[in-house]
């Protein structure tokens, strides 16, 4: 079964450190999102990607969050710097088309601590 | 903005026993989702609700769209120890940012052997 890659698994970093999570969209998908899982907040979406255009990335910090899409087969999630309330999990989804009727595909996620 | 409500936050059972949850929007919804979430891993999608009154099932598992359009129904017959994990209800409504999922905050269940 194809699957959404996502790499580092786990990110341990200190506070003000830049960190890069990637994501491998699934082949031949054209969205690709970008969630935040906390205990406290469960999942959250912070940015969102058709065609590698981002088309909404209002859940995101802007003063220290960056997602980009450099091709099709990329995306990426910059933090910087980070913070220790940065500290989640946070997962890529990949899916086709858009609206109604296409679900979305997680990868197993970036576990993430700023200490 | 759209706000979804998943219940129960969790459930302790006996295996054998069958498993019921339910989400509700406060807008109306064109799509529901069923997500399985085991430890350390990303949800998986179970089930996929397109239509008001749909009801399909994936092995032991049955979910329900709702003729209201603002709910859905998850059931498990049977349930066995993998069962255990966490359950997320995601829906998309009308208009705003396309492609854009909700997602309940989780049922989380455990089973007894």
């Amino acid at each position: 079964d194809a699957r959404v890659t996502q790499t580092p698994r786990h990110k341990v970093t200190e506070m003000g450190q830049e960190v890069t999570m990637r994501c491998q969209p699934i082949l031949g998908h054209n969205t690709v999102f970008w969630y935040r899982q906390t205990m406290m907040q469960g999942l959250e979406l912070l940015a969102y990607f058709r065609n590698r255009a981002p088309l909404d990335d209002s859940g995101m910090p802007k003063d220290r969050f960056s997602a980009e899409m450099p091709d099709a087969t990329l995306a990426t999630l910059k933090i910087q710097p980070s913070e220790p309330r940065d500290s989640a999990v946070y997962f890529c989804a990949s899916g086709l088309g858009q609206g109604k009727g296409q679900p979305q595909h997680f990868g197993d996620g970036t576990r993430l601590s700023i200490l | 903005g759209q706000q979804l409500n998943q219940n129960p936050q969790s459930m302790f059972i006996q295996e054998g026993e069958d498993v019921s949850m339910n989400c509700t929007s406060s807008s109306i919804f064109n799509t529901w989702l069923w997500y399985k979430q085991d430890p350390g891993e990303g949800p998986v999608l179970l089930i996929a609700l397109y239509k008001a009154g749909e009801l399909t099932s994936n092995g032991r598992l049955t979910a329900q769209f709702g003729i209201t359009r603002k709910d859905s129904f998850l059931n498990i017959s049977a349930s066995i120890p993998s069962d255990v994990g966490i359950y997320f209800c995601a829906g998309r409504g009308y208009g705003g940012s396309q492609g854009n999922l909700i997602f309940g905050k989780g049922t989380k269940l455990s089973v007894k052997p």
